[in-house]
């Protein structure tokens, strides 16, 4: 029930094209769901994250859609780019959760 | 600002060794939390500290434990070093306990042989 599952491992899209990481979760106590972004040699960093009480937020290229009742959530990169290239990882943490919990990662590859 | 300081940044131990991390948190950030990262297992919580207290723990073997300092420094340890434990050990600092925001380290990449 702790667990949040991440689809797919590996994503490699074109430059210019919308490429959609897909997340899942069980537990009803999670109330912020984050992104992190991570490139090589480099620590996670947080990318953009929302709350259940909203089904979208936008933060410049990048769009997380939410549907509570599916309990999941997805990320939107739209007009990708060559730098966008990175390791994306959703995550969920609630106040009565106490840690938060990582998906297991999708590596995104954007060609030129 | 001086962002999160992971030292070392690389380290080759061999098993049945034990192994000491250190991270230094963003100024004025009170608690640092710990997770392993392999290709494996993605990433997952290791421990958090605040006020130089444990306040939450992951599903780690007793093997690793941490500690945090006065001043919000904190060292992670591995002790009995198995060649599993081979991976990239991420520290992450943030304002409060259970702050939402993580501001994360570059890692150590520990190779247990």
């Amino acid at each position: 029930q702790q667990q949040v599952k991440q689809s797919p491992q590996s994503l490699i899209v074109q430059k210019g094209g919308i490429p959609i990481i897909n997340c899942a979760y069980e537990n009803t106590a999670f109330d912020y769901f984050p992104w992190y972004q991570q490139f090589p040699g480099k620590g996670p960093a947080l990318l953009i994250a929302i709350r259940p009480d909203v089904s979208e937020k936008k933060e410049g290229r990048f769009t997380i859609s939410f549907n509570k009742s599916a309990k999941q959530f997805s990320l939107h990169i739209m007009d990708s780019q060559p730098g966008d290239s990175a390791t994306y990882f959703c995550a969920a943490l609630g106040s009565s959760a106490s840690k938060i919990i990582f998906g297991s990662g999708t590596r995104l590859s954007i060609r030129p | 600002k001086a962002g999160v300081t992971q030292t070392p940044r690389y380290l080759i131990k061999t098993r049945g060794q034990q192994v000491t991390l250190s991270c230094s948190p963003i100024s004025g950030h009170r608690s640092v939390s710990w997770y392993q990262q392999t290709p494996g297992q993605g990433l997952q919580f290791l421990f958090e500290y605040f006020s130089e207290t444990q306040r939450n723990k992951g599903n780690f073997p007793g093997r690793f434990s941490g500690r945090q300092f006065s001043n919000s420094r904190s060292e992670m340890n591995v002790s009995t070093l198995e060649l599993g434990d081979s991976a990239l050990y991420l520290c992450a600092s943030s304002r409060d306990q259970q702050e939402e925001k993580l501001f994360f380290g570059s890692g150590t990449q520990l190779s247990v042989l």
